[in-house]
């Protein structure tokens, strides 16, 4: 079956632009992730949804940094008025709904490689 | 593509050796531990999970070893093929933190012909 899938795959834009980035999770999969990677460095997390309940925006570097998830879809991820510390790829996971307290698998797309000029 | 692998950790092994890949955690709370192997260019792909209630699983030609007392985690590859270079990141998961993993630096992984 099909993964996750993001785009674009690739991102170039100007300091100050907003820009919006797309993902797909597995079908099924009622939970979703954000995470970011800086260039040689492990992967921060930036927000989670789990099916109707209120997202976990704890990681969200700051209110420039948004995101919006319909129903146990597409996921949108937002920056506006980008900087250049914005610089990343933009990986989202999706998995299973947790239950029983047990953690479920995540798994991940292919990425969003933003480069902000 | 996309390096991944600049100023990490290093370990560079001859192709059909075996590899070990070291982690160490800092949470004891932690209750779910996952290794990922990312070649350039591409997410994260899942290689094995363990939880705390066991400290060995054993996958394809993979191993992980965890150690709750000192908060250790490996990863072991057996026979070592030029398929597995790539930077291996080992991640945890702390009871009760809604499921978003706490993702460690990483290490590359070289296997040389």
């Amino acid at each position: 079956g099909a993964g996750v899938s993001q785009s674009p795959s690739n991102k170039v834009t100007e300091k100050g632009k907003d820009v919006e980035l797309r993902c797909d999770p597995i079908s099924g999969h009622t939970a979703l992730y954000w995470y970011r990677q800086r260039l040689g460095q492990g992967l921060e997390f930036l927000i989670y949804f789990q099916g109707n309940s209120a997202p976990d925006k704890s990681g969200l570097p700051s209110d420039r940094f948004s995101a919006e998830r319909t129903g146990e879809s597409v996921s949108t991820l937002t920056i506006q008025r980008t900087q250049q510390e914005d610089s990343a790829v933009y990986l989202c996971a999706s998995s299973l709904h947790r239950t029983s307290g047990l953690t479920e698998t995540q798994y991940f797309g292919p990425g969003t490689r933003l480069l902000v000029l | 593509g996309e390096s991944v692998g600049l100023h990490l950790p290093t370990l560079s092994v001859q192709e059909g050796d075996n590899s070990i890949i070291n982690c160490a955690y800092s949470n004891s709370a932690s209750d779910y531990f996952i290794w990922y192997k990312q070649e350039s260019g591409k997410g994260p792909q899942f290689i094995i999970d363990i939880r705390s209630n066991m400290d060995k699983r054993q996958g394809q030609r993979v191993t992980v070893l965890l150690n709750k007392t000192v908060k250790h985690l490996s990863l072991q590859i057996a026979a070592t093929q030029p398929g597995d270079s790539a930077v291996y990141f080992c991640a945890e998961n702390i009871e009760g933190s809604q499921g978003n993993l706490i993702f460690g630096k990483g290490t590359k992984l070289s296997v040389k012909p």
